[in-house]
Formats: C-alpha cells, structure tokens, sequence
C-alpha cells in the first residue's frame, strides 16, 4: 500500500510567518512521530501520538510549536512566527505501537526561513 | 540528557573497501535500529537489534549490539557506490520513543 506522504515537500517562507506541515501516515498505523532534522544531522523527537492517548510534546522546542492529530489519521504541524533556526527537514514517522516495530518514514518538508 | 555518539561523521572509501562505523552512548537502550538515508528521502530501516551481544547480518552488512547494550557497530564488508548514504543508529528509549545519533555519512567512490 502507500508510504507515509508529506506536504508540502517544500516550503519557503519568511520569519515572522506561520507554516502548516502535513502528514498522512500509513493507513492502520496507530504511532506517528515528527522529528526534526537539521542540516547534516541526526533526528530530533518532537512529537509522539498513540491512538487516542494524550500525545507526548516534550520534544517540542518552544510553544510556537504545536501538533494536532485526528483520530489515527493525517497529522499537521504548526510552526508559529518562524525563526531563522527553524529552517530544517521535518519528518514524519508512522507504525504500529512499540519500539521493536518499524518506523516508516515520509520523505520529510524541507523549511527554509529567511 | 541521553546521547547518541556515532563515529567517524564522514567516511569516503573506494569501492570494494570494508569499513566499521561506531554508535555509542552511556545509555542503556531497550533495542537499537540503524537507518540509512538518501538525500531527499526519510531514513529507511535496516536493522533491529534487540539483545546485548547479538550479531545480524544482512548480505554485506554486519550489526553489532555491545553486551551492555549501549553501544552498536555497522560492518560493511566489500563496499559499493550503492552504500553511498546517511548511516543513523537510534535507541530505544522507554516504550515509545528513540533517540537518534549524529550520523556518519558514507561515499563510496567507484
């Protein structure tokens, strides 16, 4: 079936701005993570949801950050008056429930803040 | 704060070239999965190391996961320009959440 898809897959904006990111995970995933990478870097949690539990925020760098999740489908993130250090890939993961299970990841949104 | 150190950050090798790149932390990990990634794309799963000491292979590539389960090593034996890549270990933290390395970025040179 099909992939974790993103959009959009890129996005020029400039500081000040809000920027919406979108995820459609894979259908019956009841996990989805956002992660946030920076230019030649490893992945940093952001953001953790499992089924209808409260998620787990504690990565989020700041409170101009914020995610929503309907049910176990599509996901946004929302990035509120984007700073210059926000301008990175940030990327979707989805999978069934476990840290033993595969995390399949989307091809990301690269955001660049000028 | 737990933390993922992988080594070397950058490697670039000819080909047919074997090669070890090292994930270690202070941490214990529950089970450790090392990614690779291609530019323009999101990390794709190679393997899921769960128990300390277990050995995987997968065709040329050999994982490691150390005895006390904080430390992990990738063995590409024979490399090939289709190595080329990002090579990212992540740790399994609690039940739920990973914590990514740094990253080693491999070129394999034809």
């Amino acid at each position: 079936g099909a992939g974790v898809s993103q959009s959009p897959s890129n996005k020029v904006t400039e500081k000040g701005k809000d920027v919406e990111l979108r995820c459609d995970p894979i259908s019956g995933h009841t996990a989805l993570y956002w992660y946030r990478q920076r230019l030649g870097q490893g992945l940093e949690f952001l953001i953790y949801f499992q089924g209808n539990s409260a998620p787990d925020k504690s990565g989020l760098p700041s409170d101009r950050f914020s995610a929503e999740r309907t049910g176990e489908s599509v996901s946004t993130l929302t990035i509120q008056r984007t700073q210059q250090e926000d301008s990175a890939v940030y990327l979707c993961a989805s999978s069934l429930p476990g840290t033993q299970e595969t995390q399949y990841f989307g091809p990301g949104t690269r955001l660049l803040v000028l | 704060t737990q933390l993922l150190e992988q080594s070397p950050q950058f490697l670039s090798i000819q080909e047919g070239e074997n090669l070890t790149v090292y994930c270690n932390s202070s941490s214990v990990f529950s089970s450790l999965q090392w990614y690779r990634q291609e530019p323009g794309e999101g990390p794709v799963l190679l393997v899921t190391v769960v128990t300390g000491g277990e050995v995987k292979k997968l065709k040329r590539l050999t994982f490691q996961f150390g005895d006390a389960r904080k430390d992990s090593s990738l063995h590409i034996t024979a490399a090939q320009p289709g190595d080329t890549g990002l090579y990212l270990c992540a740790g399994a933290w609690g039940t739920y959440k990973y914590i990514f390395g740094t990253g080693t970025r491999l070129k394999v040179l034809a």
